[in-house]
């Protein structure tokens, strides 16, 4: 089974500035990663596919980037409403596996 | 408009049985995967398996193989999670997930927490 790492655990930023999460596999998945974004008390939602992909209706200041075993999340500049739960999720083989999350929170 | 609705909240006994569902519409529903996701009390986010409706072909995670059962009704758009004997371990929130043409989870049901307590 592929295994996830994401890091930061946490990350404290203010708004208006640059939130850049890593996640990393055990072995290659090619680019067959996404990211999602999960608020309290909500489903996730997806943000990006495919490493790089945004989804339909996700803000331009969302961008992901990576291939093979490295991939970043990278929110240019943070609003108000991005503060929230990070998860990456690989697909490889069909057998789906999310990293742990990282948290972005109001410095 | 892609809508996926579970069925509601769940308090068990340890050792009961439980079938939760997830229904649903606004796009043909055996032409695209349904997985369930596990989110236990202040944890994080977890698949359990996916299911094509269309013939249901069935992909368990290996933690989750033989613990619960995922199966779909075509005939009414449903897909379904259940277990034979609940553990108190089993308490989280269940989501379900219709994975878009890429193979991700594009659209969620609202999630159903289930309980299990003596």
């Amino acid at each position: 089974e592929i295994v996830l790492t994401q890091s930061p655990a946490t990350l404290s930023l203010s708004p208006g500035e640059r939130a850049t999460l890593s996640c990393r596999a055990s072995q290659s998945v090619s680019s067959y990663l996404a990211w999602y974004q999960q608020k309290p008390g909500q489903a996730p939602r997806l943000l990006i596919y495919d490493a790089s992909n945004r989804a339909t209706g996700i803000p331009a200041r969302f961008s992901g980037s990576g291939s093979g075993t490295d991939f970043t999340l990278t929110i240019s500049s943070l609003e108000p409403e991005d503060f929230a739960v990070y998860y990456c999720q690989q697909r490889s083989n069909w057998l789906f596996t999310f990293g742990p999350g990282t948290k972005v929170d109001i410095k | 408009e892609v809508q996926l609705v579970q069925s509601g909240a769940e308090v068990k006994k340890p050792g009961e049985s439980l079938k939760i569902s997830c229904k649903g519409s606004g796009y043909s529903f055996t032409s695209y995967w349904i997985g369930w996701v596990r989110q236990m009390p202040g944890k994080g986010l977890e698949w359990m398996g996916i299911i094509y409706p269309g013939d249901s072909d069935t992909r368990y995670s290996p933690s989750f193989q033989g613990q619960v059962t995922i199966s779909a009704d075509k005939s009414i758009s449903t897909a379904y999670l259940q277990w034979s004997s609940l553990k108190a371990s089993d308490t989280a929130m269940y989501y379900c997930a219709r994975l878009s043409g890429s193979y991700y989870g594009g659209y969620w049901g609202q999630g159903t927490l289930v309980t299990v307590s003596s």
